[in-house]
């Protein structure tokens, strides 16, 4: 039973790029989340899809979007490249997004590491 | 989103029982304590959960406090696998989704 799945393991792009980060949710999970985490902090949440569209998005800027796919894979999207982005983005997946899915736990993957130049 | 607050970092010797607090001090009736924890190079990794009552899985126990404003993760024997950041978060079980709202943690370390 395969994990979380994230392409590719690491990234290097210079200011002004764009990128696509991809992610494999867990065999049977339906919620897809991405985080970012900056070196020596927490990751930050930065939004979550479920059925194919954006349902909860935490402080980021337009810059960044995403998309789900019928096959509740998603990807997570970066324009305009900033070195402020160089970090590890994480993807994590659950089931469900119903009051009470809280309490359910997140699968992450081992993330992307991006390093912006 | 309620806040937890950790010390920075921990000390263990191998083969020893580690004690990792948490203090949340505004909690509500409706927030599940979890705890996550991130080995290095990898994604965080969930640990435990409860609401009210101490609970154990096969990783850790998970002691909470009578008035449930604080808890205590407990690795009954730690190993050099168990070096870590452990992250203790609130979660509402009346919020919709489930994002985590991650706090810096505590970095734990284990001595051979």
């Amino acid at each position: 039973d395969a994990g979380v799945t994230q392409s590719p393991t690491h990234l290097i792009k210079t200011r002004g790029q764009q990128v696509t980060l991809r992610c494999s949710p867990k065999s049977g999970h339906d919620t897809v989340s991405w985080y970012q985490q900056a070196l020596g902090q927490g990751p930050q949440f930065i939004f979550q899809y479920y059925e194919e569209e954006e349902r909860q998005r935490g402080n980021f800027p337009d810059r960044f979007s995403g998309h789900q796919f019928p096959n509740y894979s998603s990807e997570l999207n970066v324009n305009a490249l900033l070195l402020g982005d160089s970090a590890l983005y994480l993807c994590a997946s659950s089931l469900g997004r119903r009051q009470g899915a809280g309490n359910q736990p997140q699968h992450f993957g081992d993330g992307t590491r991006l390093s912006i130049l | 989103d309620a806040k937890t607050t950790q010390p920075n970092s921990m000390e263990s010797n191998e083969e020893e029982p580690v004690h990792l607090p948490c203090n949340h001090s505004t909690i509500s009736g409706t927030d599940y304590i979890h705890w996550y924890r991130q080995l290095p190079s990898q994604g965080p990794e969930y640990v435990i959960h409860g609401l009210t009552s101490n609970v154990n899985n096969r990783m850790a126990s998970l002691a909470i406090a009578e008035d449930r404003k604080s808890s205590t993760l407990i690795l009954h024997r730690a190993t050099l696998r168990d070096a870590a950041v452990y992250y203790c978060i609130l979660r509402s079980v009346m919020e919709y989704g489930n994002k985590l709202v991650f706090g810096a943690g505590t970095i734990l370390r284990v001595k051979s």
